[in-house]
């Protein structure tokens, strides 16, 4: 079955850096584009950044661009998030996401909490 | 600010129909498939339809979606307990070019 498994989340301070990456198994990850989505506490879904298949074309939100890079690895079944310059309104949960007809498949999520 | 239009909450009692709606613009749901996601509490959101309008393995025929113009909604017929949950709606916005969603709807059974 599909799975999508998040990691490295966690506390970092304002201004801080954070690398999140989410694994995939149960389908042919290269053939999808994939998404990171993020959802602040008590709030709705925000989409982050998007991927192509093959890794050569990436979108951001206006939020995050600049401070934000998406990145894939392939061959490892492997999607990241490095996150720069954090600021207290990134806190969130942060979701692995699938494309394919709307956003089929998501991850657990895993929480960044920007704090001082 | 969400791109989508959500009310804030809902509800109803057990075996009541009730809707929720989402409201966009041309770009969006006016052009483009409306998928409408469940958040039971404390997990991922799950979709209740593809980019056909069909429900994906394991969504009750309960659930069903419509669309007119730049609205869409979400039925739910036969309404139980376990159906309490965030529901959020989501569309291809052509003009941005990215995902848009609502702010969610806090669907309560009482």
């Amino acid at each position: 079955q599909v799975q999508l498994v998040e990691s490295g989340g966690g506390l970092v301070k304002p201004g801080g850096s954070l690398r999140l990456s989410c694994v995939a198994s149960g389908f042919t990850f290269s053939d999808y584009y994939m998404s990171w989505i993020r959802q602040a506490p008590g709030k709705g879904l925000e989409w982050v950044s998007y991927i192509n298949s093959n890794g050569d074309y990436t979108k951001y939100a206006d939020s995050v661009k600049g401070r934000f890079t998406i990145s894939r690895d392939n061959a490892k079944n492997s999607l990241s998030l490095q996150m720069n310059s954090l600021r207290a309104e990134d806190t969130a949960v942060y979701y692995c996401a699938r494309e394919l007809g709307g956003i089929d498949q998501w991850g657990q999520g895993t929480l960044v909490t920007v704090s001082s | 600010q969400s791109v989508l239009t959500q009310p804030p909450s809902a509800s109803g009692t057990p075996g009541q129909r009730v809707t929720i709606s989402c409201s966009g613009g041309s770009s969006n749901i006016g052009s483009q498939t409306v998928n409408w996601y469940q958040q039971l509490p404390g997990t991922a959101p799950k979709m209740l339809n593809n980019n056909h309008y069909q429900r994906p393995s394991g969504v009750p025929d309960r659930f069903s979606v419509s669309k007119s113009g730049t609205s869409a909604t979400l039925a739910i017929s036969g309404l139980q307990s376990d159906d309490e949950a965030d529901y959020h709606c989501g569309a291809w916005d052509a003009s941005l070019n990215h995902w848009v969603f609502g702010g969610g709807t806090k669907l309560t059974v009482l």
